[in-house]
């Protein structure tokens, strides 16, 4: 079945550690977005993707940094510059960045930083 | 600015109907998802409306107002399993996705 992975689901670490989350899709899609999720607030995009070789800043990009050198994967790196990193990070992809189709999402990973 | 309203919270009872709003007010329009997201879990695509009118798929169907820009999503025959958070969102003119808060449906037997 085709769909997206993330892992790990959850990941702990300490101020100061970079970390970098994973995103595998196998839907052979296009677009491919990094979104943080926390309570009470709406989901808001960090990076994304149009085509390998090329991403875009998202409205909150400032402390995370983003590679696509496959198409089927979009890991995220989780800076020590970014100040309040513990959150919810979703990974979602669809066929194209300029059309309607819906996003589909990875399960997520829960980042606590302590 | 862009925005998106829904209410953070509704309760219902099993078996019942209950209506999720949504108003927004964006910079263009190419369309309005809803999604359902169970806690902890990745969120589920619902619906999709460009059109006026109301979209019907089973138990859930979708409501468009783009004068008022306004959608609902109604849910009948209320299961247990609804419980969930709804999330609403819109396709801006540069094909960008503006997300709601999410309403938090809560099922009561």
């Amino acid at each position: 079945d085709g769909g997206i992975t993330q892992s790990p689901k959850y990941l702990f670490r300490k101020e100061g550690q970079n970390v970098t989350l994973s995103c595998e899709q196998n839907l052979n899609h296009d677009a491919m977005y990094w979104y943080r999720q926390d309570p009470g607030q709406g989901l808001r995009l960090i990076y994304y993707s149009q085509i390998v070789n090329d991403f875009q800043k998202g409205d909150i990009a400032e402390g995370y940094s983003v590679s696509r050198e496959k198409k089927e994967s979009f890991p995220l790196t989780v800076t020590s510059a970014q100040k309040n990193p513990t959150a919810f990070y979703l990974c979602a992809s669809r066929s194209g960045q300029a059309d309607n189709s819906p996003l589909h999402f990875g399960n997520g990973t829960r980042l606590t930083v302590t | 600015g862009q925005n998106i309203d829904q209410p953070t919270e509704m309760t219902a009872t099993e078996g019942a109907i209950v209506q999720i709003n949504c108003t927004y007010q964006t910079s263009g329009f190419n369309g309005l998802f809803w999604y359902q997201q169970h806690a902890g879990e990745a969120p589920t695509f619902l619906s999709y409306n460009v059109l006026d009118g109301l979209e019907e798929k089973g138990r859930f169907s979708s409501f468009l107002s783009r004068s008022k820009g306004y959608s609902y999503l109604l849910l009948k025959e209320l299961q247990m399993k609804d419980s969930a958070s709804y999330l609403c969102a819109v396709l801006d003119s540069n094909y960008q996705l503006i997300w709601g808060a999410g309403t938090k449906l809560i099922i009561k037997p």
